[in-house]
C-alpha cells in the first residue's frame, strides 16, 4: 500500500532555512510527488512536482526561496530565508493507476 | 488569471443531497482534468473523485463510491460533484482542483473551497 509520511510538525527561525521531508512507503521510492502549501484559512497551492531523481518543476510564480531535492524514497521540501508567510501546512502527494491520488498528512510549519 | 470558483456548499441533513459546482476561468477548461478534494475539520487532504479532460473516465474514492457523481459541461467551463446519502464524515471544505496530465495525477491549481455541513 502506497503511504505518504510527514512530520506533523517543524519550526525555524524568520530568515533561517527549513528542510521538510516526505517519506514513501516500501517498494515505492522510484514514485514522483507533488508539493502543495495551505496557508490558514487559504485553499491549497501548488508548489512543484518533485521526481525522484531530484529534478522539479514549480508553479507559476513560486520563489526561487522553495525547492526540492531526493534521496531514495524521501522527498523534500526546502525553504530558504523564511518569512512570516511561509507559515502554513505543507503536503505531500503522489499518484498511480488504480492508486489514484495520496496525500501524506501534511507538516505544520511554524515560523519562530 | 486562472480562477476556479467552487459554490453549492451548505448545510444538509444526514442522508440528503447537494451538488457543488467549481466554475472555471482563465484558461482553456475543456484541456484539462479536474479533481475534487476535502478536508474535514482540523484534518488533511482527502481525494474524493476525478474526472477526465472529456468527461469520458471518472474516479472515486472508495468513501464516496456509489453516493457521489463527478460530471463536467465543458461548454460552461463548469465541474459538478454531485453528492448523495451524506453522512457526518462528509462535512469538509471541498476543493476543486485542476490536473495537468489526468485523473491520476496532481493538482497544479486549486479553488478556495466551499464547506458542506452534514447536521440534523
Amino acid at each position: 500500500q502506497l503511504v505518504l509520511t510527514q512530520s506533523p510538525s517543524a519550526s525555524a527561525s524568520l530568515g533561517a532555512s527549513v528542510k521538510l521531508t516526505c517519506s514513501l512507503s516500501s517498494g515505492h521510492s522510484s514514485y514522483t510527488i507533488a508539493w502543495h502549501q495551505q496557508q490558514p484559512d487559504k485553499g491549497p497551492r501548488y508548489l512543484m512536482k518533485l521526481n525522484s531523481d531530484g529534478s522539479h518543476s514549480k508553479g507559476d510564480g513560486i520563489p526561487d526561496r522553495f525547492s526540492g531535492s531526493s534521496s531514495g524514497a524521501e522527498r523534500y521540501l526546502t525553504i530558504s530565508s523564511l518569512q512570516s508567510d511561509d507559515e502554513a501546512d505543507y503536503y505531500c502527494q503522489t499518484w498511480g493507476t488504480g492508486i489514484h491520488v495520496v496525500f501524506g498528512g501534511g507538516t505544520k510549519l511554524t515560523v519562530l | 488569471e486562472v480562477q476556479l470558483v467552487e459554490s453549492g456548499g451548505g448545510l444538509v441533513q444526514p442522508g440528503g443531497s447537494l451538488r457543488l459546482s467549481c466554475a472555471a476561468s482563465g484558461f482553456t477548461f475543456s484541456s484539462y482534468a479536474f479533481h475534487w478534494v476535502r478536508q474535514a475539520p482540523g484534518k488533511g487532504l482527502e481525494y474524493v473523485s476525478a474526472i477526465s479532460y472529456n468527461g469520458g473516465t471518472t474516479y472515486y474514492a472508495n468513501s464516496v463510491k456509489g453516493r457521489f457523481t463527478i460530471s463536467r459541461d465543458n461548454s460552461k467551463n463548469t465541474l459538478y460533484l454531485q453528492m448523495g446519502s451524506l453522512r457526518a464524515d462528509d462535512m469538509a471544505v471541498y476543493y476543486c482542483a485542476r490536473s495537468p496530465c489526468g485523473g491520476d495525477c496532481y493538482q497544479d491549481f486549486w479553488g478556495q473551497g466551499t464547506l458542506v455541513t452534514v447536521s440534523s
